[in-house]
């Protein structure tokens, strides 16, 4: 079983909706990313969070420790949100990642 | 530079065939990782730099992966005898501090190896 999973695999959205994609762990961490990667494009971060929840712009980024599961939440979706969103966590010197959610926005 | 620059961008090897893989990491960032994404899948960790050290190599998948950064900065990920089973991409981040600061990845490399 992987150390962090992610659902679902694949998302297909009509513009304007509200997305969510879902990240659980099964280790202990220090902290939880999620990143964005955009085809033959490098991995851009967009949150680091240890508890509680973080915004910016349309992206909120929440975290349940207890759970060991963070939720990643897009509002009123855009084609170019359209990419690879990754969850990550610090696992000691390194990241561990999840494999990733195929997002596609429609206009 | 602005940001986390890894050279070449694309990399085809015939099997055999060694590479060496560049990073520039953020100046002044202390920690550099290496990872490989085969296709499809999330990247997976392959060794870590603090400063000239390296910490922690437990992720390099055999004795022809080796990784080096002689004066702390410019990050090297040499493959000798590719493999075809070494086809990916090869991503380098940078952080400021420690691992669990924010990491900023360079677009990759990706290598084929034929």
């Amino acid at each position: 079983k992987n150390e962090v999973e992610q659902s679902p695999q694949n998302l297909t959205a009509q513009e304007g909706e509200f997305i969510t994609i879902n990240c659980s762990y099964s280790v202990g961490i220090s902290a939880l990313h999620w990143l964005q990667q955009h085809p033959g494009g490098g991995i851009v971060s967009l949150f680091m969070l240890s508890s509680g929840k973080k915004k910016h712009g349309r992206l909120i980024a929440t975290i349940n420790i207890q759970e060991k599961h963070s939720s990643l939440h897009i509002t009123a979706s855009h084609p170019r949100d359209s990419a690879v969103y990754i969850c990550a966590v610090s696992k000691g010197n390194k990241l561990v990642f999840g494999a990733g959610t195929i997002l596609r926005v429609k206009s | 530079g602005a940001g986390v620059s890894q050279s070449p961008r694309y990399k085809v090897a015939k099997r055999g065939q060694d590479v060496a893989l560049r990073c520039d990491p953020i100046s002044g960032h202390v920690s550099l990782f290496w990872y490989q994404q085969a296709l499809g899948q999330g990247p997976e960790f392959l060794t870590y730099f603090q400063n000239e050290a390296q910490l922690d190599k437990s992720g390099l998948p055999s004795d022809r992966f080796f990784a080096e950064r002689p004066e702390g900065s410019v990050s090297t990920l040499k493959i000798q005898r590719t493999q075809q089973e070494d086809s990916a991409v090869y991503l380098c981040a940078s952080s400021l501090r420690s691992p669990n600061t924010e990491a900023f990845f360079g677009q990759g490399t990706r290598l084929t190896v034929v």
